[in-house]
């Protein structure tokens, strides 16, 4: 069946330093979304991706695609405390409107 | 616009009871889907239901069962209760036109525990 492997499961991190959590599909994916859930609360969409290759920017935030759509990675620069929480990806075949999530990366940042 | 709300926010039962949880997508989504969420699963798709019909389903046990009503709006039941049923149970709303992958807009979740 479709899995959605994410890595790492936890990463601490220095304030200013980088962080970048990856995502695996075992299957070729229609698209992929990314979600954010800090603690206590719920996921929050934050971006969708459907070209392979693409390359999506949110300020600090850099999202990408891989060239055969089962793979993607969210990288952020230079963190700060609020990036705190857990990023999920979700990914849904090119069949059907089910999303299928990641196991998360449940980022720390430490002061 | 109103988020998506879901009712009630907890809840305790013990084994063998059954649960219905509520959920209010958001104004004009017609596509309602339910997660279950614990520390050592992450989100496990439930079911979806558009227009009234499931969609899709998850690998969840009968026990597990869901409606969706005219008004989109959804319920999710669970019968005799298991221990290991106790999670976050979130749902999620999204325009659900078609086959498109619109986004998922969650709610704050049912924390159900059963003891």
């Amino acid at each position: 069946g479709q899995q959605v492997m994410q890595i790492p499961q936890y990463q601490h991190v220095q304030e200013g330093e980088d962080f970048t959590t990856y995502c695996n599909s075992s299957t070729t994916l229609s698209n992929i979304q990314w979600y954010k859930q800090r603690p206590g609360g719920h996921p929050v969409f934050l971006i969708q991706l459907v070209k392979s290759g693409e390359v999506k920017k949110q300020k600090r935030l850099t999202f990408q695609f891989g060239e055969a759509k089962k793979n993607s990675s969210l990288h952020i620069t230079a963190t700060q405390t609020t990036d705190v929480g857990t990023y999920f990806c979700a990914g849904s075949q090119p069949t059907g409107n089910q999303f299928y999530f990641g196991t998360g990366t449940s980022l720390t940042v430490i002061p | 616009k109103a988020g998506v709300t879901q009712t009630p926010r907890y809840l305790i039962k013990t084994r063998g009871q059954q649960v219905t949880l509520s959920c209010s997508p958001i104004s004009g989504h017609r596509s309602v889907s339910w997660y279950q969420q614990t520390p050592g699963q992450g989100l496990q798709f439930l079911f979806e239901y558009f227009s009234e019909t499931q969609r899709n389903k998850g690998n969840f046990p009968g026990r597990f069962s869901g409606r969706q009503f005219s008004n989109s709006r959804s319920e999710m039941n669970v019968s005799t209760l298991e221990l290991g049923d106790s999670a976050l149970y979130l749902c999620a709303s999204s325009l659900g036109r078609g086959e498109d992958n619109s986004p998922l807009h969650f709610g704050n979740g049912t924390r159900l525990t059963v003891t």
